[in-house]
């Protein structure tokens, strides 16, 4: 069966570098979508990505953050300066096309930010 | 705006014996409802989905949902619980198919299911 892949599964870093997520979605779907997970709290909604292109995104997908498609079948999400608040586990996902149609969730990379 | 409310944190019962996992949401339309399950170091796995078809939705593993709109509310349920129902599970919402786009899923904030020998 079809999944979603993430790496790493758990990536550490420092405060004010860069870091960039990856992500393998299913490859017949045509949306893919970054949330998060603060330890302790609800996955939020960052990012929708459709036709090569941001759809929609949440207030805390701030400048800090891109999304890119680079090869057709990787999905990166990129953090430009990491912050301590920006631990987190960080989930993809990807959707086909069509209505009623749920999306599909990776295992997630556990980001530490020191 | 849509939201979530997932009234119990932690929801303990023995096996064998009914689950019942409360969930409240509101939307502003008529919504699409799922219920996630997440065990540990695991994805999210989709259990059930609703979709404005029938009300009483039934899923894998044995679980069922029903969308009562005048009370707002999908709870989950399992007529016989199992050790390996031990897990985190999530309602969300979705308001996604109205406009037919890439809208973001709106989660709870998450059950935790024990399950008591």
């Amino acid at each position: 069966e079809p999944e979603v892949t993430q790496t790493p599964s758990h990536q550490v870093t420092q405060m004010g570098q860069e870091v960039i997520l990856r992500c393998v979605p299913i490859s017949n779907h045509l949306y893919f979508y970054w949330y998060r997970q603060i330890l302790g709290q609800k996955v939020e909604f960052l990012v929708s990505f459709y036709n090569n292109e941001i759809s929609e995104k949440s207030e805390i997908f701030d400048d800090q953050f891109s999304v890119e498609r680079p090869d057709g079948s990787n999905f990166t999400l990129k953090i430009r300066s990491t912050k301590l608040e920006d631990s987190a586990m960080y989930f993809c996902a990807s959707r086909p096309e069509g209505p009623y149609n749920e999306q599909f969730f990776g295992p997630g990379t556990r980001l530490t930010v020191l | 705006a849509q939201s979530v409310t997932q009234l119990d944190s932690h929801v303990s019962v023995s096996e064998g014996t009914p689950v019942l996992l409360r969930c409240n949401y509101s939307s502003s339309y008529s919504p699409s409802l799922f219920w996630y399950v997440q065990h540990p170091n695991k994805g999210l796995q989709l259990l059930l989905k609703y979709t404005s078809a029938a009300t009483l939705v039934k899923g894998i593993n044995g679980f069922e949902a029903e969308f009562k709109k005048s009370e707002t509310s999908f709870h989950l349920t399992k007529p016989s619980a199992h050790m390996s129902d031990a897990a985190e599970y999530f309602c969300v919402v979705s308001d996604q198919w109205v406009g037919g786009g890439a809208d973001g899923l709106t989660f709870g904030k998450g059950t935790h299911l024990i399950i008591q020998p």
